[in-house]
């Protein structure tokens, strides 16, 4: 079965701190992979997407992720965070038609960024 | 104009009443979901339908009955709710069943009292 895990339950940085949030999937056919943003009392927002192509992908509000497939990561990075990214992360994985389009998530991570 | 909108937003409701939460799509998406939030903020998939047939039923109560008019809308309905069932809902689409991103709704806030 599919399964997503996120390294860090919750991170406090500064702003302007650098950011990485590590997520592990397991999945041995192809997936998508994804990083959604919840901001507090919102809904889920799609922040970035893998499908396939160049590992390095580039999101909204200058976060990337970096997809390595030989260690089943993809990892949200952001060079200087910013108050307003206080919120939830969740990393996920879609493992195509099959699994009936669904998306696995992981726990989330809850980022707190002090002014 | 919301693409994925639920209502309502926020239900109280007493142990063993039975409620219902509406989601629409105007994004014309073949596919729609629910997700459950809980307290922890952990997400789990309930049930997809894909062009109005039931293709994801994973381990939820059978009080829990999901119901899909046509593929624009799904709905959920809770018979005899307990204290367990307080959570967030959310209502997904996708342009269909295979690797496409999912479109949240902004959620329906459920408490059981």
């Amino acid at each position: 079965a599919q399964s997503v895990s996120q390294h860090n339950h919750h991170v406090i940085l500064s702003e302007a701190a650098s950011l990485e949030l590590g997520c592990n999937y397991s999945y041995g056919g192809t997936v998508n992979l994804f990083w959604y943003v919840q901001y507090p009392g919102q809904h889920l927002q799609l922040l970035l997407k893998y499908f396939s192509g160049d590992p390095l992908v580039k999101g909204i509000k200058g976060f990337e992720a970096e997809f390595i497939k030989s260690k089943f990561s993809f990892n949200l990075r952001k060079p200087s965070v910013q108050w307003s990214d206080t919120a939830e992360y969740f990393c996920a994985v879609n493992g195509g038609g099959n699994q009936g389009g669904k998306l696995i998530f992981g726990q989330g991570t809850e980022l707190s960024v002090k002014p | 104009d919301t693409a994925v909108s639920q209502t309502p937003k926020y239900l109280v409701t007493q142990m063993g009443n039975d409620k219902s939460i509406k989601c629409e799509q105007n994004l014309g998406h073949d596919t729609m979901y629910w997700y459950k939030q809980d307290s922890k903020k952990f997400l789990k998939i309930m049930f997809s339908y894909n062009n109005k047939e039931l293709i994801i039923n994973e381990t939820v109560p059978n009080r829990f009955s999901p119901k899909s008019p046509d593929k624009a809308h799904l709905n959920l309905h809770i018979n005899s709710l307990e204290l367990g069932d307080s959570a967030v809902y959310f209502c997904a689409s996708s342009l269909s069943r295979g690797f496409g991103e999912l479109f949240f709704g902004e959620g329906s806030r459920l408490t059981v009292l």
